[in-house]
C-alpha cells in the first residue's frame, strides 16, 4: 500500500447515529490531516496531526466531532449523533512532516439521511 | 489569515489548446504552493509541488510557476486534451498550518 487509504469509501447513515471513519496514512509520514467537502463547496480543514497529538482542532465544526490517532499511524475521525448537515465527503491526507507535500486519500463519502 | 483565490472558476477549451489557470494567495509567507486535480467523486491527486524557493516546476505537458512576492502562481497546461478534464486545485502550505484551498478551476476540454 503505497498511498493513503481510507475506510469505509461510503457511509449512509440514519440521523442521531455515531459514525467512524478510517485513515491509514503513507508509512513513516508524521503528519496527518482530515478536511471536508461539501457538495459544490470547497475544501474545510478539519483537524491536524503531528504524531499523536493534535496541536491544531479548530476547524471541527461542533463537539459531536472528535479524531484520534494512535502509534503515529491510523486516525479515526468519529461523529457523534450525525445530523443531515455532516453529510460530505471526508477526506485524509499525510504528509513527511507539516512542511512537505500533502498526498491525500480517496476519500470516505457520508450520506445521512 | 491566509485566503486562496483561483480565476476563472471554470474554463471550456477545445482539444490541443494551451491554457492558463491563476491562483493568487494573501500572504506571502508561505513554504510551497501544491497544484491538485480532482474527478468527479474523487479524492485530490498532487500534480506539482513548488517550494516557496523555486520559481516553477513542470511535470510532462505541466509547467506550474511561483512569484511569491507578488502571491501568484499559474499552471500552465500545454496541448490539452479531454482527459484533462477536472478541477484544478490550488493550496498553499504556511507551515504547521493546513493547506489553504481555493475554490477551484472546473476545466472541460472539448474533443
Amino acid at each position: 500500500g503505497a498511498g493513503v487509504s481510507q475506510s469505509p469509501s461510503n457511509k449512509v447513515t440514519e440521523k442521531g447515529k455515531d459514525v467512524e471513519l478510517r485513515c491509514d496514512p503513507i508509512s513513516g509520514h508524521t503528519a496527518l490531516y482530515w478536511y471536508r467537502q461539501s457538495l459544490g463547496q470547497g475544501l474545510e480543514f478539519l483537524i491536524y496531526f503531528q504524531g499523536n497529538s493534535a496541536p491544531d482542532k479548530s476547524g471541527l465544526p461542533s463537539d459531536r466531532f472528535s479524531a484520534e490517532r494512535t502509534g503515529g499511524s491510523v486516525s479515526t475521525l468519529t461523529i457523534q449523533r450525525t445530523q443531515q448537515e455532516d453529510s460530505a465527503v471526508y477526506l485524509c491526507a499525510s504528509s513527511l512532516s507539516s512542511e512537505t507535500e500533502q498526498f491525500f486519500g480517496p476519500g470516505t463519502r457520508l450520506t445521512v439521511l | 489569515k491566509q485566503e486562496v483565490t483561483q480565476i476563472p472558476a471554470a474554463l471550456s477549451v477545445p482539444e490541443g489548446e494551451n491554457l492558463v489557470l491563476n491562483c493568487s494567495f494573501t500572504d506571502s509567507a508561505i513554504y510551497n504552493l501544491q497544484w491538485f486535480r480532482q474527478d468527479p467523486g474523487k479524492g485530490l491527486t498532487s500534480l506539482l509541488l513548488i517550494q516557496s524557493s523555486q520559481r516553477e516546476q513542470t511535470s510532462g505537458r505541466l509547467n506550474a510557476s511561483l512569484d511569491k512576492s507578488s502571491g501568484r502562481s499559474t499552471l500552465y497546461i500545454a496541448a490539452s486534451q479531454p482527459g484533462d478534464s477536472a478541477t484544478y486545485l490550488c493550496a498553499v502550505n504556511s507551515g504547521n498550518t493546513p493547506l489553504v484551498f481555493g475554490k477551484g478551476t472546473r476545466l472541460s476540454v472539448i474533443a
